[in-house]
């Protein structure tokens, strides 16, 4: 039972490149979500998703998009990377029925 | 939308002494308050958390205090020991119904001197 998983754990891009994230759970949790975390800034929703099928913008959203073909994984990508996209990004889930929420290890993310 | 401001920024305080963070939130609808607790390089876990319906709760040496007039809520860790040291961050919940997404404070780095 591995909980959250994200992968990378980090990676460097250069201003411009592509890449996807991937957040897997095995909780069979209902909710998905996908917050940036900034120093001094707390973490900030992007995206989230209440089951498979279906994702919604958060609070900041802008140059990143998601989508959730699986109940069990959740996907953030980056079309263009800018350097503002510089951060560290964690997943998180959780049941219907329950508020706490579950977060996965993170994933570093330089932009060049 | 939701806002929630945290204080301190940052904590340190001796081994054995007790730790107060405070936090504020904006949505009187807001009605579920969590805790967690990041350790360098890991992902945020859960502490502790109350909801609206409760004024205090408490879990060994960790409480929460919730003040739901003046929209406050407060961390309280009693016989702090090293293994403390950590980014606490506080959150808020439950207006957005559809998402039930969190919105968190800023955070404080807490460090416990042995």
């Amino acid at each position: 039972n591995a909980g959250v998983t994200q992968t990378p754990k980090f990676r460097v891009l250069k201003t411009g490149q592509s890449m996807t994230l991937l957040c897997a759970q095995d909780m069979n949790h209902e909710y998905m979500y996908w917050y940036r975390q900034d120093p001094g800034m707390g973490l900030r929703l992007i995206h989230y998703s209440v089951g498979e099928g279906t994702t919604a913008k958060g609070e900041v959203p802008d140059g990143y998009n998601v989508s959730r073909l699986k109940k069990q994984n959740f996907l953030l990508g980056l079309e263009s990377a800018a350097p503002s996209q510089t951060s560290v990004y964690f997943c998180a889930c959780r049941v219907v029925s329950y508020n706490e929420q579950f977060f996965g290890p993170g994933t570093r993310l330089t932009v060049l | 939308g939701e806002n929630v401001e945290q204080h301190p920024s940052t904590l340190s305080v001796q081994e054995g002494d007790s730790a107060v963070i405070k936090c504020t939130y904006s949505d009187s609808a807001s009605n579920y308050f969590p805790w967690y607790k990041q350790e360098l390089g890991k992902g945020p876990q859960l502490i502790i958390d109350i909801r609206s319906n409760v004024g205090e709760k408490k879990d060994q040496r960790i409480a929460v205090t919730l003040n739901k007039t003046a929209k406050h809520f407060s961390l309280h860790i009693t016989e702090t020991q090293p293994e403390d040291s950590a980014v606490y961050f506080c959150a808020a919940s439950g207006a957005d119904t559809g998402r039930r997404a969190l919105t968190f404070g800023s955070g404080t780095r807490l460090q416990v001197q042995p």
